[in-house]
């Protein structure tokens, strides 16, 4: 099957610097990426949505300023959490849609997620 | 997006079936049933799609009435490591994106 992964799988940072997070399709190529944040004992909740070579599409109150998204290459998205703040620790999942072939009509391929603390 | 609601959690035992019901009244025509399966820590593993009357895969059953208001997925002889969240999910076209529901918290108890 379709392989998403994520890097990297975990990460430390003080407050202030900024986190970028990458996320790739293995096997396949990814005209559609989605970000999604996820806080403990809650579900995941859409942050934006990017694809190859334009602009991503923020989810209202994701501040797009904050949470820069680049989605270069139809195998590679990335996630810079800019000046990150204690509040911002999270964990961050990537998805994938790829190009026709797919197995299933609307199946996005999950990656295994970041965890991010801020301290 | 059509609006998806499930119980917040269930218990069972290994080695029953498990069904879970999820309602989506405002399902559109073009819309398809997806279940989503998630341990803690990992990303959501997709289980089974539907649109209509019955899908069977090698893990799962999903089950759809002819109205589509609602959708039951059905795991046969859970086991332990069954114990996870399950998302219904229901979206129209391969980038549609998706709007992850409140999810069934299931707990398999020896």
């Amino acid at each position: 099957g379709a392989v998403v992964s994520q890097h990297p799988s975990r990460v430390i940072c003080k407050s202030g610097t900024s986190v970028k997070i990458e996320c790739r399709s293995l096997d396949f190529q990814a005209t559609t990426m989605f970000w999604y944040r996820q806080f403990p004992k809650q579900s995941l909740m859409l942050m934006a949505t990017s694809n190859e070579g334009s602009k991503a599409t923020y989810e209202q109150g994701v501040e797009k300023d904050k949470f820069l998204i680049n989605h270069a290459s139809l195998t590679l998205s990335t996630l810079t959490v800019t000046s990150a703040h204690p509040e911002d620790s999270s964990f961050y999942i990537c998805s994938a849609t790829g190009l026709a072939g797919a197995p299933s009509y609307n199946e996005q391929f999950f990656g295994p997620g970041t965890r991010l603390t801020v301290l | 997006l059509a609006k998806t609601t499930q119980p917040i959690s269930m218990d069972s035992y290994e080695g029953q079936e498990v069904n879970i019901t999820c309602s989506h009244n405002n399902i559109a025509t073009n819309d398809y049933i997806t279940w989503y399966q998630q341990f803690p820590s990992q990303g959501p593993r997709f289980i089974i799609q539907g649109y209509k009357t019955k899908v069977t895969n090698e893990v799962a059953s999903l089950f759809i009435p002819a109205d589509r208001k609602s959708s039951t997925l059905s795991l046969p002889r859970v086991s332990l490591s069954d114990t996870a969240v399950y998302y219904c999910l229901v979206g129209g076209g391969r980038d549609d994106k998706i709007i992850f529901g409140k999810g069934t918290r299931l707990h398999i108890l020896p």
